[in-house]
């Protein structure tokens, strides 16, 4: 069974500043999703990647996919307060198993 | 842009009563999904369709039932709410052959069985 793991679970950062969210899952997948969600609001898509290698960018966010590690980071550059928000990552089996979040919090 | 429309953003019903949440998506999308999302357990699958007329159980299906008689229309049911139901659903659809698809989700129901 596929399990998928983030890390940190909780990120409080000052603005200015970078750090890594991780993603870790279990079984061999080629298709790794990041997805953010504010309070009260759904999940908003942000990244596919589709392949081993695979690195996308959008704006102070960036995604890469190892699929040989199975590991899945994203970085982020400069952190600013309209970033704060809970990150998903969410991982391709017989279906989407999602981690179980990391909840960003950049104060000035 | 995809949009997921679910029909209640908050509701409020009592035990033993009857809830439909409906969802319509505007972007011919074969597959359809129910979640739900209760703090510290992330998201869970509850049903999902790949076509109209043919759905899923997910992994916690007990207590609700879906209805898909059109394409662009997922409808989830309580047929008696309880107080473990209790939660914010989540409505997703997507073009990916297969659930392993990526999701556009709707803005999400908050539901609350007192």
């Amino acid at each position: 069974e596929l399990k998928v793991e983030q890390n940190p679970l909780f990120l409080s950062m000052q603005e200015g500043k970078n750090y890594t969210i991780y993603c870790n899952y279990s079984t061999t997948s080629d298709r790794l999703y990041w997805y953010r969600q504010d309070p009260g609001k759904s999940l908003e898509s942000l990244f596919v990647l589709l392949s081993n290698g695979a690195v996308k960018q959008e704006g102070r966010l960036m995604a890469s996919l190892d699929t040989k590690a199975r590991l899945s980071t994203l970085h982020i550059t400069a952190a600013v307060h309209d970033l704060s928000a809970t990150y998903f990552c969410a991982v391709a089996d017989d279906k989407l198993i999602f981690g179980t979040g990391t909840r960003l919090q950049v104060f000035p | 842009d995809v949009k997921v429309t679910q029909s209640s953003r908050y509701l409020v019903k009592r035990t033993g009563e009857k809830v439909f949440l409906e969802c319509v998506q505007d972007m011919d999308h074969e597959n359809m999904f129910w979640y739900r999302q209760d703090p510290g357990l992330g998201l869970r699958l509850i049903y999902f369709s790949y076509d109209v007329k043919m759905k899923e159980k997910g992994d916690i299906p007990e207590g609700y039932s879906v209805s898909r008689e059109k394409k662009e229309r997922f409808s989830l049911i309580l047929e008696s709410a309880s107080t473990n139901q209790t939660s914010m659903y989540l409505c997703a659809s997507s073009l990916w052959p297969g659930v392993g698809g990526e999701l556009f989700f709707g803005e999400g129901s908050r539901l609350t069985v007192l």
